[in-house]
């Protein structure tokens, strides 16, 4: 079936604006990843879903940044207030299971430029 | 706090020759995996290959093979005969196999494949 699917794939926004990211994980996966991508730097966490229930999100850098996934397939990243440090990558990823044991498939990602 | 460094930021090899890319991490855990991505200049990150901790032989899979030395928590990649396609992003990953399965990252190694 399809891949990980992420839109926008480009998003520019004024400082201040929120910007909501979507993300579409493989049909029947049950853990749902998001991950920020700073320019030239590996990913870094930013929380968990296992189903709906969002299990870790100790990687959000503050409290303008929110996620949900209220039925357990679709997410959404949500950011308040866009500041330009919030200017990266973000990628998504889901597995059917834990990570270790189950491959992560990720997103093409959505590039956010706050300007 | 588990940690993943790649020293080598950039690394050039000649198309069939055969490189390796480097990684240590830092864990306190005993059970974990640890896995090697490609991102392309796409931006859609691929699994290359996995290892866990628990299994002494070394993981391969067709031209990619790693050198697992837990003693040293050293965790390298050699890719053999080398393909204009294997010109990527390469990140080392560690994730333990609590119940946080968040992927921890390295800063990256660039691979660049020249004829």
């Amino acid at each position: 079936g399809a891949g990980v699917s992420q839109s926008p794939r480009y998003k520019v926004a004024k400082r201040g604006q929120d910007v909501a990211l979507r993300c579409d994980p493989i049909s029947g996966h049950v853990s749902l990843f998001w991950y920020q991508q700073a320019l030239g730097q590996g990913p870094e966490f930013l929380t968990y879903f296992q189903n709906e229930a969002q299990l870790d999100k100790s990687g959000l850098p503050s409290d303008r940044f929110f996620a949900e996934r209220p039925e357990g397939s679709v997410s959404t990243l949500k950011i308040q207030r866009t500041q330009q440090e919030d200017s990266a990558v973000y990628l998504c990823a889901s597995s059917q299971g834990l990570a270790g044991r189950y491959e992560q498939y990720f997103g093409p990602g959505t590039r956010l430029t706050v300007t | 706090a588990q940690t993943v460094t790649q020293s080598q930021p950039e690394m050039s090899v000649q198309e069939a020759e055969t490189v390796t890319l480097s990684c240590t991490y830092d864990t306190s855990e005993s059970d974990y995996y640890l896995f090697w991505y490609k991102q392309p200049p796409s931006r859609q990150m691929i699994l290359v290959i996995r290892q866990e901790a628990y299994k002494q032989q070394n993981a391969t899979e067709n031209r990619f093979s790693v050198n697992f030395q837990k003693a040293a928590k050293s965790f390298s990649l050699k890719i053999s005969d080398s393909q204009l396609g294997d010109a990527a992003m390469y990140f080392c990953a560690y994730t333990y196999t609590g119940t946080a399965s968040k992927l921890t990252f390295g800063t990256g190694t660039r691979l660049q494949v020249t004829l």
